[in-house]
């Protein structure tokens, strides 16, 4: 069964504490991106890859950190310096253009 | 810079009622896709067009592309409660291969 996985759905984690956002896919894509969307709001590009060891900054990189070892895995890590990271993180992938999305961890920080 | 806006921001029907939105790039598109995301789930493509004037439908959804191909809306006919979600309109961004740029989406909500 083809597909992106996001884990986990929800996240709760302390002011202060780095935390890690799964995003893994089987489809074969090269190009896999992050996006976060605050209630009510539209998607906004955090990091992109488009190919495996290779990533460039989105609209909001600030606070974000991304990795790409392997085709299919793109974490994203929510660092300290992030101000508002509350928030939903959708991670998607795309064929010829077409973007495919994860099913979003919704991340609180307390 | 590139700019894709949509109106309206939200949209409330009674079932049964007609819905569109629209979708405005600042720039010409070389094509334009849809995505649903339903409340509390994630965006899911609809459609995609690539023709100046083109026109697709879907069951009770018809998608329009403008001839200028910086503009495009969807309409849906006779409205369910089950088409309740946000709307994205996206484009590719200039000069970066297949990435997208979305609009900032239509909410519609349809009162029973």
């Amino acid at each position: 069964d083809g597909g992106i996985t996001q884990s986990p759905k929800y996240l709760f984690r302390k002011e202060g504490q780095n935390v890690t956002l799964s995003c893994e896919q089987n489809l074969n894509h090269d190009a896999m991106y992050w996006y976060r969307q605050d209630p009510g709001q539209g998607l906004r590009l955090i990091y992109y890859s488009q190919i495996v060891n290779d990533f460039q900054k989105g609209d909001i990189a600030e606070g974000y950190s991304v990795s790409r070892e392997k085709k299919e895995s793109f974490p994203l890590t929510v660092t300290s310096a992030q101000k508002n990271p509350t928030a939903f993180y959708l991670c998607a992938s795309s064929m010829q253009g077409t973007e495919f999305f994860g099913p979003g961890t919704r991340l609180t920080v307390l | 810079g590139q700019q894709v806006m949509q109106i309206p921001q939200y949209q409330h029907v009674q079932e049964g009622e007609d819905f569109t939105t629209y979708c405005n790039s600042s720039t010409t598109l070389s094509n334009i896709q849809w995505y649903k995301q339903r409340p509390g789930g994630h965006p899911v493509f609809l459609i995609q067009l690539v023709k100046s004037g083109e026109v697709k439908k879907q069951k009770r959804l018809t998608f329009q592309f403008g001839e200028a191909k910086k503009n495009s809306s969807l309409h849906i006919t006779v409205t369910q409660t089950t088409d309740v979600g946000t709307y994205f309109c996206a484009g590719p961004r200039k000069g970066a291969g297949n990435m997208l740029t979305f609009g900032g989406g239509t909410r519609l909500m349809v009162k029973p």
